[in-house]
């Protein structure tokens, strides 16, 4: 079994509007969690990233949020925009090592 | 932000053949990179941990004398799929952290990609 789920694994939302993302892990120790856009064909690229002790960071209309006690964490996407279209990928640091979600894919239609 | 590139961006080759995929970090010194491979709809899969001027660490299951690695300088990573096989074709993507092997700090910056496709 994967030590980190997303949900849902796909989904379609109008321009403009807003979505969250779920990411529950199981990873353990926990070190860092982040959270990276992977365009289509490209590498992932990361959006935030956050330890322990922090509950929420944006970064422009991407807010992330971590409840450590729950191991769950949310990627919120506000006033979506169609360059948004992409897969969200949640990987949590554990052991010096990082496990991967599978990823939200997303698709913003106009 | 620090910024890794992979060359070539994308490779067709008939089986049998070697392929040769590079990994650059351009405004940093990595002493370690990493090389994953990934499925459609499916998540990165690590498949070594490359060590400059050392050997580089596999995954369990992953054959090393199939995906060779070799890291020649603080800033080039190469890995080369020998002898190719359909069931190569993949997305390989490498990546690099400024501040070493160390992954407790600071973001693991990712290469653009390799398509490898093996007719």
């Amino acid at each position: 079994k994967n030590q980190v789920e997303q949900s849902p694994q796909s989904l379609i939302i109008l321009e403009g509007k807003n979505c969250t993302l779920q990411c529950n892990y199981t990873v353990s120790p926990f070190s860092n969690l982040r959270w990276y856009k992977q365009d289509t064909g490209r590498g992932p690229v990361s959006l935030t990233i956050m330890t322990f002790s922090e509950n929420t960071k944006s970064n422009g209309r991407y807010t992330a949020t971590l409840d450590a006690d729950t191991k769950q964490s949310s990627l919120h996407i506000t006033a979506s925009q169609l360059s948004d279209s992409a897969s969200y990928i949640c990987v949590v640091k554990g052991n010096n090592r990082l496990a991967f979600g599978k990823g939200n894919q997303v698709v913003v239609i106009p | 932000g620090a910024v890794v590139s992979q060359h070539p961006s994308r490779v067709i080759c008939k089986s049998g053949t070697s392929v040769k995929i590079e990994c650059r970090s351009l405004d940093f010194q990595a002493t370690t990179m990493f090389w994953y491979r990934q499925f459609p709809k499916q998540s990165l899969m690590l498949m070594a941990t490359s060590n400059e001027g050392s050997k580089a660490t596999y995954e369990q299951g992953v054959e090393k004398d199939k995906f060779l690695i070799n890291h020649a300088s603080l800033t080039l990573s190469t890995l080369t799929v020998t002898s190719a096989h359909p069931e190569d074709s993949s997305f390989y993507i490498c990546s690099a952290d400024p501040s070493g092997g160390d992954l407790s700090t600071n973001t693991q910056y990712f290469g653009p990609g390799t398509r490898l496709t093996v007719l």
